[in-house]
C-alpha cells in the first residue's frame, strides 16, 4: 500500500541546521516532494526529487533520497524564524496522478 | 509568477446545504485536483480531472461530491448536501504533468465550516 510517515514535531535553534525525515512504503514512487505550509496558508512546493536521484541541493535546502531504505530527508541550513511551518513529505507513483502526503512535521524555531 | 487561486477563502454553511468551491488553475495546465485537510490530519486526495473527465477519485469522493470545468478557466467542487464531517480545508491544485516533471501547484485553500 501507499503510506508516508514522518515525525510530527522538530525544534531547532535559530542558525542551526534542521533535518526533517520521512519514510515511504511504495517502491514505485516516481517523484518525492517537500511542501511547506505556513499558518493559515496553502501548500507551497519547496522542492522535489526524481526517484533516480540521490541528492538535490537548492540554496539552503538539501534533499537526500535513499531509495533502498525508502528514506527521504530535507535539510535546511542556517534555519531562520521564517522557516517555522509544517513540512509535508509527499510522493507520486507511476500508477496514477495523486499525491500521497505524510502527516507533516511542525518545525519550531528556538531563539 | 502564475498561481492557483481559490474562492472563497472561508465558507460557513449549514448542514444539508449545497456548497460550490471555486478554483482558477494555472492557465496552461491540463491536470486538476482537489484535496482536503481535516484539521490536524493528513492532506487527502479527493479527485483528479483531465480532458473534461474524472481520471481518478478516492473513496472519500462519493455521490455527494462532483467536479466541473464549466468554462475554460474555472474548476469547481460541489458538495450536494454537506455534513458536519465535511468541515475541512479544501485545496485545489493544477499540474502540467509533462514527462520530465510532475509538479502540482496548490491554491491557498478554502476553509469550509459546516454548522
Amino acid at each position: 500500500g501507499e503510506d508516508v510517515e514522518q515525525s510530527l514535531f522538530l525544534s531547532v535553534r535559530e542558525g542551526d541546521s534542521s533535518v526533517i525525515n520521512c519514510t515511504y512504503t511504495d517502491s514505485s514512487s516516481t517523484y518525492l516532494y517537500w511542501y511547506k505550509q505556513e499558518p493559515g496558508a496553502g501548500l507551497q512546493l519547496l522542492t522535489y526529487i526524481f526517484s533516480n536521484m540521490d541528492m538535490k541541493q537548492d540554496q539552503r535546502l538539501t534533499v537526500l533520497l535513499n531509495k533502498k531504505d525508502k528514506h527521504l530527508s530535507l535539510r535546511i541550513a542556517d534555519t531562520q524564524t521564517g522557516d517555522s511551518a509544517i513540512y509535508f513529505c509527499a510522493e507520486t507513483t507511476d500508477r496514477d496522478d495523486k499525491i500521497i502526503f505524510g502527516k507533516g512535521t511542525r518545525l519550531h524555531i528556538l531563539p | 509568477e502564475p498561481e492557483v487561486t481559490q474562492t472563497p477563502s472561508h465558507q460557513v454553511t449549514q448542514m444539508g446545504q449545497e456548497v460550490i468551491l471555486r478554483c482558477v488553475p494555472i492557465s496552461n495546465h491540463l491536470y486538476f485536483y482537489w484535496y482536503r485537510q481535516i484539521l490536524g490530519q493528513k492532506v487527502e486526495f479527493l479527485v483528479s480531472f483531465y480532458n473534461n473527465e474524472i481520471s481518478e477519485k478516492s473513496e472519500i469522493f462519493d455521490d455527494q461530491f462532483s467536479v466541473e470545468r464549466p468554462d475554460g478557466s474555472n474548476f469547481t467542487l460541489k458538495i450536494r448536501s454537506t455534513k458536519l464531517e465535511d468541515s475541512a480545508m479544501y485545496f485545489c491544485a493544477s499540474s502540467a504533468r509533462t514527462r520530465a516533471k510532475n509538479e502540482a501547484f496548490f491554491g491557498q485553500g478554502t476553509r469550509l465550516t459546516v454548522v
